[in-house]
């Protein structure tokens, strides 16, 4: 089966663009995460969903971005009117399940944004 | 705040030769700690996985340890390959979903 996939896998942006990355989970995966990972840094939290539902939207650093997950399955995180700040690499992630041991999260490739 | 810290940052090694990483956290509580290897422009992938009662885990040339009592891991390359040139990630979750993440250690593996 297929992992995780991030489209597109680069993404340049003129300040004050809007942008939408997209992220394929591995099917049937319950959890998705969204992640920005910044040069020479670890991941940063982003956003939650468990199906469909927005749990946790707390690590989105402005209301310029907003993710979705309209049916449970593939998601878009939308950054309106870029800046400089947002160029990172956007990391998307998807787990079976939530809590305990036999969690794990699945990494995509990320999508590189930079925003000139 | 960062609460997982890495170190080195970066280091260099001759193919061959073994490394060792070190990850200091502050996450609390603990449920468990996780490495992951990066490699340039690829997702992270997990190398070990250690809940608080565990104390070593290897994964092939990879061995993990966790001292849950200093709150301190490590992480020992054994024989170096050139393909184990990536970022190595220590990760720490208190349970929930999120995970704290540490800035990463660059290893470069040189022939």
């Amino acid at each position: 089966g297929a992992g995780v996939s991030q489209s597109p896998r680069y993404k340049v942006a003129k300040r004050g663009q809007d942008v939408a990355l997209r992220c394929d989970p591995i099917s049937g995966h319950v959890s998705l995460f969204w992640y920005q990972q910044a040069l020479g840094q670890g991941p940063e939290f982003l956003t939650y969903f468990q199906n469909e539902a927005q749990l946790d939207k707390s690590g989105l650093p402005s209301d310029r971005f907003f993710a979705e997950r309209p049916e449970g399955s593939v998601s878009t995180l939308k950054i309106q009117r870029t800046q400089q700040e947002d160029s990172a690499v956007y990391l998307c992630a998807s787990s079976h399940t939530i809590g305990g041991l036999a969690y794990e999260q699945y990494f995509g490739p990320g999508t590189r944004l930079t925003v000139t | 705040k960062n609460q997982v810290e890495q170190s080195p940052q970066s280091l260099i090694i001759l193919e061959g030769k073994n490394c060792t990483l070190q990850c200091n956290y502050t996450v609390s509580p603990f449920s468990n700690l996780r490495w992951y290897k990066q490699d340039t422009g690829r997702g992270p992938v997990s190398l070990t996985i250690m809940t608080f009662s565990e104390n070593t885990k290897s994964n092939g040339r990879y061995t993990a340890t966790l001292d849950a009592d200093t709150k301190q891991s490590s992480l020992h390359i054994t024989a170096s390959q050139l393909s184990d040139s990536a970022s190595y990630i220590c990760v720490v979750s208190d349970g929930d979903y999120k995970l704290s993440f540490g800035a990463g250690t660059t290893v470069t593996v040189r022939a």
